[in-house]
């Protein structure tokens, strides 16, 4: 079974700051990975996925995020952190071929300071 | 992207009512939707997946009598939460995606119930 590690419950960083948010997967094979924003009271929105293909994806809002095989990871990143960042992220994994739906990691609350 | 509308957004009951949460794919044909529950501070625990037309599939632990799941067209599931007790209250959030088979496609998730018994 798939599972997923966000190891940081809770960064803080100031606003115009570069940010990484950690998430490891374990998986036997590529599995398809995903990135969730939630803000106090809300729903999960999508920041972007990897399927396949370049390990470098583009998401919304400015984020990116980098699929390492080696290190079963998949990072997420913004150069330059904005006031309204200030959320709980979620790092989701997905088998491929299952019409399961995702396991979720246990979230990374985002902190922006002034 | 796709919408998908979750209502209500907030609920109080009294502890032992019935409590009806629904789900609604307003763009598309959602074949497939699953409801998870959400602790403060923790992360969506996935508690079952609808196909529509048919029963759900729970996950291990999640009590089929007390959180009744209703997929009865491609736009509409409902989670009715019956005999609510104060160890209930939790927030809850269905998602929804197209398509259904063994083609993993992306889920659309709703904007979430929070839910209080007293």
């Amino acid at each position: 079974a798939q599972s997923v590690t966000q190891p940081d419950i809770h960064i803080t960083v100031s606003e115009g700051a570069s940010l990484e948010l950690r998430c490891n997967y374990s998986y036997g094979a590529t599995p398809y990975l995903f990135w969730y924003v939630q803000s106090p009271g809300q729903g999960l929105q999508l920041l972007l996925k990897y399927f396949s293909g370049d390990t470098l994806v583009q998401g919304i809002k400015g984020f990116e995020a980098e699929f390492k095989r080696s290190q079963s990871s998949f990072n997420l990143r913004k150069p330059s952190v904005h006031w309204s960042d200030a959320a709980e992220y979620f790092c989701a994994v997905g088998a491929p071929g299952s019409a399961r739906q995702l396991t979720f990691g246990s979230g990374t609350q985002l902190t922006v300071l002034p | 992207g796709a919408v998908v509308s979750q209502h209500p957004s907030r609920v109080i009951c009294k502890s032992g009512t019935s409590v009806k949460i629904e789900c609604r794919s307003l763009d598309f044909q959602a074949t497939t939707m699953f409801w998870y529950r959400q602790f403060p501070k923790q992360s969506l625990m996935l508690m079952a997946t609808s196909n529509e037309g048919s029963k759900a599939t729970y996950e291990q632990g999640v009590e089929k009598d007390k959180f009744l799941i209703n997929h009865a067209s491609l736009t509409l599931s409902t989670l009715t939460v019956t005999s609510a007790h104060p160890e209930d209250s939790s927030f809850y959030i269905c998602s929804a995606k197209a398509g259904g088979g063994e083609v993993f496609g992306e889920a659309f998730f709703g904007q979430g119930t929070r839910l209080t018994v007293v």
